[in-house]
């Protein structure tokens, strides 16, 4: 069976440039969860999703980040403009309601 | 606001050695996970106890939650080169919110 499925796996943008990361979930996962790592640290959940619909966005900077999964499936999380501060690891996870999160690889953004 | 604290935040030792990492919070979890992260990868679960009092083994790892839900401790016995990674605590709090702790970085010498 597949894992969760992330790309791009890194990406390196100048800083107020947009840039897109794209989560593919295990099938039939629900719930898919964006978490934002820095160095050294834990991950932070960004956002929350129970098929279509984000539950939990409340550590979502909304002025810059954006999110969506239109299907309940597919999600893409979106940052437009980066800065500097952003560039950290950026993984997706999914579980089935509130089993076992499953993670993906991550997409590591560098902003210059 | 739920914290877990982590320690130590580093460790190197010996193969062989055995060692015990901490997971510590003022709060109750309703269920407490540990994972492992190697580089370039994500989390993956080890595993999860949801009872105060709780021990769980899962080979040379030796997992426990604290009577009162607020800490946790993972003991490995003889480490191998293979533990070598980032270990990570999180709790299931309020709102089914799970919050990871900054985790451990483990360093297994040959």
């Amino acid at each position: 069976e597949a894992g969760v499925v992330q790309s791009p796996r890194y990406k390196i943008i100048e800083k107020k440039q947009p840039v897109a990361f794209w989560c593919n979930p295990i099938s039939g996962h629900n719930t898919l969860y964006w978490y934002l790592q820095n160095l050294g640290q834990g991950p932070e959940l960004l956002i929350r999703y129970e098929n279509e619909e984000a539950v939990d966005d409340s550590q979502l900077p909304k002025d810059r980040f954006s999110a969506e999964r239109l299907k309940g499936v597919d999600s893409t999380l979106k940052i437009q403009p980066a800065e500097l501060g952003d560039s950290a690891v950026y993984l997706c996870a999914s579980s089935f309601g509130f089993d076992t999160q499953y993670f993906g690889p991550g997409t590591r953004l560098t902003v210059l | 606001t739920q914290l877990l604290e982590q320690s130590p935040q580093f460790l190197s030792i010996q193969e062989g050695e055995n060692l015990t990492v901490y997971c510590n919070s003022s709060s109750v979890f309703s269920s407490l996970q540990w994972y492992r992260q190697e580089p370039g990868e994500g989390p993956v679960l080890l595993v999860t106890v949801v009872t105060g009092g709780e021990v769980k083994k899962l080979k040379r790892l030796t997992f426990q939650f604290g009577d009162a839900r607020k800490d946790s401790s993972l003991h490995i016995t003889a480490a191998q080169t293979g533990d070598t990674g980032l270990y990570l605590c999180a709790g299931e709090g309020r709102d089914d919110k799970i919050i990871f702790g900054k985790g451990t970085r483990l360093h297994i010498l040959p």
